[in-house]
């Protein structure tokens, strides 16, 4: 299993500008993904952490307004440029352990952001 | 990706056993069957998975039919604490392949 820290919990924001979320996991992972939950909905894959190379996106997501990072096996970067009231959403780390096809995920506790 | 449908909600009384069921009519030959579980402010958390017939662990049980175009998710007797948000997931659990979340079911427990 694995325990995932993220920073911060919350935050609110002024339109215009940026902040980056920390995810911290407590081992080494191969995976790492990064989730929006916009209020009242599911969860949207934003894209796939990659280590030593640029991430992976997901269709309607751009690394210009969705930059991350990921320097090492346990920690990985994401930060939403010149917010706007539509990027108010809890965004999530999330990283698997197990087999190729039954692995399981583990998520962190989100990161509230509310845009002013 | 195989895709999910699921009851968008659904109320249960305190100790009754309750049963969300879940389509997925394209789920692949390697596919897997994973449930999680939401809480308000917490990201989601794995409850079961399966392949076929039935699995079962100390908080649920999972029952997949022959044709494995569906499964059910079956809480005995739930309590208030288990109101929160189940999706069902089909394929891998992302660790090496894409996974979707679909709606989920929000169950609301009643006391």
């Amino acid at each position: 299993s694995a325990v995932i820290s993220q920073k911060p919990s919350r935050d609110i924001c002024q339109r215009g500008t940026s902040l980056t979320i920390q995810c911290q996991v407590d081992s080494q992972v191969t995976m790492m993904f990064w989730y929006r939950q916009q209020p009242g909905q599911s969860l949207t894959l934003i894209a796939t952490a990659n280590q030593g190379s640029e991430a992976t996106y997901e269709s309607g997501f751009v690394i210009d307004k969705f930059p991350i990072s990921r320097p090492n096996l346990t920690f990985s970067t994401l930060t939403v440029s010149n917010m706007s009231p539509e990027d108010s959403s809890i965004y999530l780390c999330s990283t698997v352990f197990g087999q190729e096809n039954t692995g399981e995920l583990f998520f962190g506790e989100g990161s509230r952001l509310t845009v002013l | 990706l195989a895709k999910t449908t699921q009851p968008i909600s659904m109320d249960s009384y305190e100790g009754q056993e309750v049963n969300i069921t879940c389509s997925h009519n394209n789920i692949a030959t390697n596919d897997y069957i994973t449930w999680y579980q939401q809480f308000p402010s917490q990201g989601p958390r794995f409850i079961i998975q399966g392949y076929k017939t039935k699995v079962t662990n100390e908080v649920a049980s999972l029952f997949i039919p022959a044709d494995r175009k569906s499964s059910t998710l079956s809480l005995p007797r739930v309590s208030l604490s288990d109101t929160a948000v189940y999706y069902c997931l089909v394929g891998a659990s992302g660790g090496y392949q894409k996974v979707t979340f679909g709606t989920g079911t929000k169950l609301q427990v009643i006391p």
